[in-house]
Formats: C-alpha cells, structure tokens, sequence
C-alpha cells in the first residue's frame, strides 16, 4: 500500500496569507494525487486532481504542484470560507490512500 | 448535475451485518467512465477505502485488505444504486461511510473522487 504523509498536520492562518500545505507519498504516485476540503459534517470536496488541475467550480487560488512522492497545495490568499481540513490522497493504485489531513485554522 | 443519496441504519449490533445504499442520480452505475466507491471516516483511521464496483464490459470489484473477507459491494441496475455489506461488525467498524463517484473519464487515466454521498454514521453498539 502506499502510505500518504501531510505536513504541518494543522496551522493558523490569517485571511490573505498565503498556505502552503505538503503531502508526501512513500513510493511514487506519478501525478495521481488529489486534493479535497472538508468542512466539519460535511462530505469531502475535491479541489484539485492529477496533482495540478483544478477542478470546476474551484477558485483559482487554490493550485497544486508536485509528482513522484512529494506534492502541494497551495492558497494565495485565504478567505474565510477556506478554514478547513485539507487531504491529499493517491489514486496510482488500490487500495486507494489519503493523508491524515491538514487542519487550517484562524489565527 | 451528479446526486448521491445514501440511505441504511445508523445502529447495528455488533456480529452484524452493516448495510448502507447509495441512489445515483444524473449517471449510471452502468457507466464505462465511472466508479462507484463506498470510503469511511473515523477519528482513529482518517479516511479509509473501502471498496468499488464498476462495469466495463463486465462487472468488476475491488476491496481493501482490511475488510476483503467481510464486505460485498453490489451494483443494482435496476434502481440505478449500489449496496455497501459489511459483515460481522465489530465497535472498531463505527465511522461515517460515504459512497462517492471515481471519475474516470480525465486524459491520462486518472482518477478521483469528484462527487460524494451526505455521509452515514454508523454506530456499532449493543
């Protein structure tokens, strides 16, 4: 199984910061990796998918970057809406595995 | 516009049976571009893969490890909804389940969770 590590496993951030938020993978994933918020009661959402391509609908301040065995996710200016968990999660091969989430508070 | 309605109990005892469905609506179980996945979320495991049925030409299933000799994931073609069975359960089987759609259809083969289910907690407990 490959094994999804995130780091810092929590923060706090002021809205306008920019965030940085690292997922690393134990063996390399290629450019499989997305990225998904979750919000508390809520489902998942995804953000980002094939390491860099923002998914409809998202805002362009969120990006991603990376292949191999380490990535990011990237906010260049945090909004209030954007206080959250975020997880990365690989999708090279099954049994498909997520981080154990980066939680973004206010500071 | 994608929809997943999820629907099953909130309590089961443990040594029994978990059975959770997800309604799908705007796609097709059937669909050639799509999976059709059921994932759990506990405090102690995170996010946890469980399973997913697809068809492509055929029906085709795949399962974690962890769960392999307990759970059954089953398309109904005829509701257009896929069934999450999960046998003999035990408290450590308490989680929120979601079933979510695995994309496909993206340039280069991969592929990711783009539309989930409400969530389901489910309760082990006698």
């Amino acid at each position: 199984d490959i094994q999804m590590t995130q780091s810092p496993s929590s923060l706090s951030a002021s809205v306008g910061d920019r965030v940085t938020i690292t997922c690393r993978a134990s063996q390399s994933s290629s450019s499989y990796l997305n990225w998904y918020q979750q919000k508390p009661g809520k489902a998942p959402k995804l953000l980002i998918y094939a390491a860099s391509s923002l998914q409809s609908g998202v805002p362009s301040r969120f990006s991603g970057s990376g292949s191999g065995t380490d990535f990011t996710l990237t906010i260049s200016s945090l909004q209030p809406e954007d206080f959250a968990t975020y997880y990365c999660q690989q999708s090279y091969s099954t049994p498909f595995t997520f981080g154990p989430g980066t939680k973004v508070d206010i500071k | 516009q994608v929809q997943l309605q999820q629907s099953g109990p909130g309590l089961v005892k443990p040594s029994q049976t978990l059975s959770l469905t997800c309604g799908i609506s705007g796609d097709s179980v059937s669909s050639n571009s799509a999976a059709w996945n059921w994932i759990r979320q506990s405090p102690s495991r995170g996010l946890e893969w469980l399973g997913r049925t697809y068809y492509r030409s055929k029906w085709y299933n795949d399962y974690a490890v962890s769960v392999k000799s307990r759970i059954t994931i089953n398309p109904d073609t005829s509701k257009n909804q896929f069934s999450l069975q999960l046998n003999s359960v035990t408290p450590e089987d308490t989680a929120v389940y979601y079933c979510a759609r695995e994309a496909d259809y993206r340039p280069g083969a991969t592929t990711d969770f783009d539309y989930w289910g409400q969530g389901t907690l489910v309760t082990v407990s006698s």
